[in-house]
Formats: C-alpha cells, sequence, structure tokens
C-alpha cells in the first residue's frame, strides 16, 4: 500500500529564506507526483506536477525534484515571502485521476 | 471561471441526524471525488466517480454514500453521521492533469 509522508510537519522561517520541503513515498510505481498548495479556508491549489519520467519541474520561484527509485521528492522555495505562508501537501498518483496525499507540511514566513 | 462549488461551507449536527453535502462542477470534467482531511492523516479519499451512474469506493467509504445522477453534480450522503465523521471535506473534479478542488466543508458531529 502507497504511503507518502511530508517532513517537517511544520516549518517557521524569516522571510528571504531559501527553503526545502521533503516528501517520501514507499512505492516507486507512480504515474506522476504533485505539489499543492493550501491556504486556510480555501481548496488546494496545483503548484507542479511531475511526471514519472521527468526529474524536476520549475515554476517562478519554486522548484519541485523527483527521485523515484529512492521514493523521494522536495519542493525548494527560493527567496521565501510571508505570502508563502500555507500548508504544502504532496501527492502521487499510481495511476490517472487517483491522488494519495502525505500530511502536509505546514509553512509560516514571517517579515 | 472554473470552479467546483460545495455547500454548505460550515455545518454543525448530531449524531444520526441525515446530511448532505452538495458539489457542483461547470468543467464537464468525468472523474470527481470526494475526500475527508484530519489532523496527522491528510487528505483521504472517501468515494470517486468516473462518470454518471459510475461510483466506487476510495479508502475510507464506512458510513458515506454517493450518487452521480448529472456530470457536474457530486453529493456526499451521510445517512447517520456519527462523531468520527467530524472532518473537513473536499471535493474534487480531475480530467487528465488539472485538478480543481473545491473550498471545503467543516463538518462538526456532537
Amino acid at each position: 500500500k502507497q504511503e507518502v509522508t511530508q517532513i517537517p510537519a511544520a516549518l517557521s522561517v524569516p522571510e528571504g529564506e531559501n527553503l526545502v520541503l521533503n516528501c517520501s513515498f514507499t512505492d516507486s510505481a507512480i504515474y506522476n507526483l504533485q505539489w499543492f498548495r493550501q491556504d486556510p479556508g480555501k481548496g488546494l491549489t496545483s503548484l507542479l506536477l511531475i511526471q514519472s519520467s521527468q526529474r524536476e519541474q520549475t515554476s517562478g520561484r519554486l522548484n519541485a525534484s523527483l527521485d523515484k527509485s529512492s521514493g523521494r521528492s522536495t519542493l525548494y522555495i527560493a527567496a521565501s515571502q510571508p505570502g508563502d505562508s500555507a500548508t504544502y501537501l504532496c501527492a502521487v498518483s499510481p495511476y490517472t485521476d487517483k491522488l494519495i496525499f502525505g500530511t502536509g507540511t505546514r509553512l509560516q514566513v514571517f517579515p | 471561471e472554473a470552479q467546483v462549488t460545495q455547500n454548505p461551507r460550515y455545518l454543525i449536527t448530531v449524531t444520526g441526524k441525515k446530511l448532505t453535502v452538495t458539489c457542483s462542477q461547470n468543467m464537464n470534467h468525468e472523474y470527481m471525488s470526494w475526500y475527508r482531511q484530519d489532523p496527522g492523516l491528510g487528505l483521504r479519499q472517501i468515494y470517486y466517480s468516473m462518470n454518471v451512474e459510475v461510483t466506487d469506493k476510495g479508502d475510507v467509504p464506512e458510513g458515506y454514500k454517493v450518487s452521480r445522477k448529472e456530470k457536474r453534480n457530486f453529493p456526499l450522503i451521510l445517512e447517520s453521521p456519527s462523531p468520527n465523521q467530524t472532518s473537513l471535506y473536499f471535493c474534487a473534479s480531475i480530467s487528465g492533469r488539472r485538478e480543481f478542488f473545491g473550498p471545503g466543508t467543516r463538518l462538526t458531529v456532537l
């Protein structure tokens, strides 16, 4: 059974720091991996999607990497801002349209 | 604007009183899904639907029902809610690589 773990559970950093969020999964047979952002009172927003054949994806200050063989993904946030404060969720897809979520990392960026 | 709507957003009810949480999407997606989110457990899939009249159990279906009579709507039904169903519920509409999540429904069962 696929299990997805995110470390750390919570993180508090000063504005401007570069930071790394970690995601690990137990079964390397995945279709893709996604990183989502969750804001209080709102739904989830997809940030980056990495297909199983890809190693990384970038969007602005965000960079996500995928190492299927070791069952790991990282989300790198450059020059963090208070607006980045949210919960970040990692989800793997064992097949199309199915998502298995990690428990999330709650990020706070303070001025 | 592409969106998924859920109603109600907040609900406090008592044990055993039937309730329905509605979900509607305007993107003509075939695949829709319900999740619950609990501290320390993440989002877990309750039920999903691959098209009209096609539904199947997710990872935690006990105590829930769903229906898919039309493509845009996918209501979640709790016939006899219990306190362990207190949670934050999300509906999602999915097409290929794009997922759209509703804003969530926070349910408290006393």
